[in-house]
């Protein structure tokens, strides 16, 4: 399978704050997705990446395939963007998706 | 439209029941997906559905028995379930299997609770 790693395991930022969440896989992959987990259960689809550079609004996210790692930002940080975030790869033959550990983010009012 | 439904919301049920788990998407995706995802874990997959067939089993314990009876519809069939297989059950339905290019939807989750 693909090893799937993602950092800061825990983040705590006051309302306003930039960040950075990380994602690190051990293969070549073709399909790289973040998630963001709302405190409700639901996955929301963030990005669809598995290469180069994508903007939405406050977030964006950079894939470097060839390094084998992606990055999510996180501009001018609201409560609302509070939850947990992952990161899910696959390759062409594997049929299922990796997830990694997830980053748990809170920001404060 | 990009959603995935998933009923029912909440499910609480004894060791000896038998229930199950539906989920519906209607936007023509032939690849679908049941994780199931414990407290500060992140989903763990548990069966892949392509074209109405099962591709894959993650080794799950036969008191879970899946079915897609047609390409919009995936079950979840639950029977002598233990309390350590309370979750959240997640659907999740992609284009193509995940290996191709193309992004995967997950439904909003039973929150399962075995008493």
């Amino acid at each position: 399978g693909i090893q799937v790693e993602q950092s800061p395991p825990d983040l705590i930022l006051q309302e306003g704050a930039n960040s950075t969440l990380r994602c690190n896989f051990s293969d070549s992959v073709n399909n790289l997705q973040w998630f963001h987990q709302n405190p409700w259960g639901q996955l929301i689809n963030l990005f669809y990446i598995p290469s180069g550079t994508k903007q939405n609004g406050r977030l964006s996210a950079t894939t470097v395939a060839t390094e084998r790692y992606s990055l999510l930002y996180i501009s001018s940080s609201q409560t609302t963007d509070s939850g947990v975030y992952f990161c899910a790869v696959s390759r062409y033959n594997f049929n299922k998706f990796y997830f990694g550990s997830g980053t748990k983010l809170n920001v404060k009012p | 439209d990009t959603e995935v439904t998933q009923t029912p919301k909440h499910l609480v049920m004894g060791m000896t029941n038998k229930k199950s788990l539906k989920c519906e998407q209607h936007m023509g995706h032939r690849a679908m997906y049941w994780y199931k995802q414990k407290a500060k874990k992140p989903p763990e997959l548990m069966f892949v559905y392509s074209y109405e067939k099962l591709s894959i089993n993650e080794s799950v314990p036969s008191r879970f028995s899946p079915e897609c009876p047609n390409s919009s519809l995936l079950n979840l069939h639950l029977h002598a379930l233990q309390p350590e297989d309370s979750a959240l059950y997640l659907c999740a339905s992609s284009q193509r299997l995940a290996g191709s290019s193309y992004e995967q939807y997950f439904g909003p989750g039973t929150r399962l609770t075995v008493t």
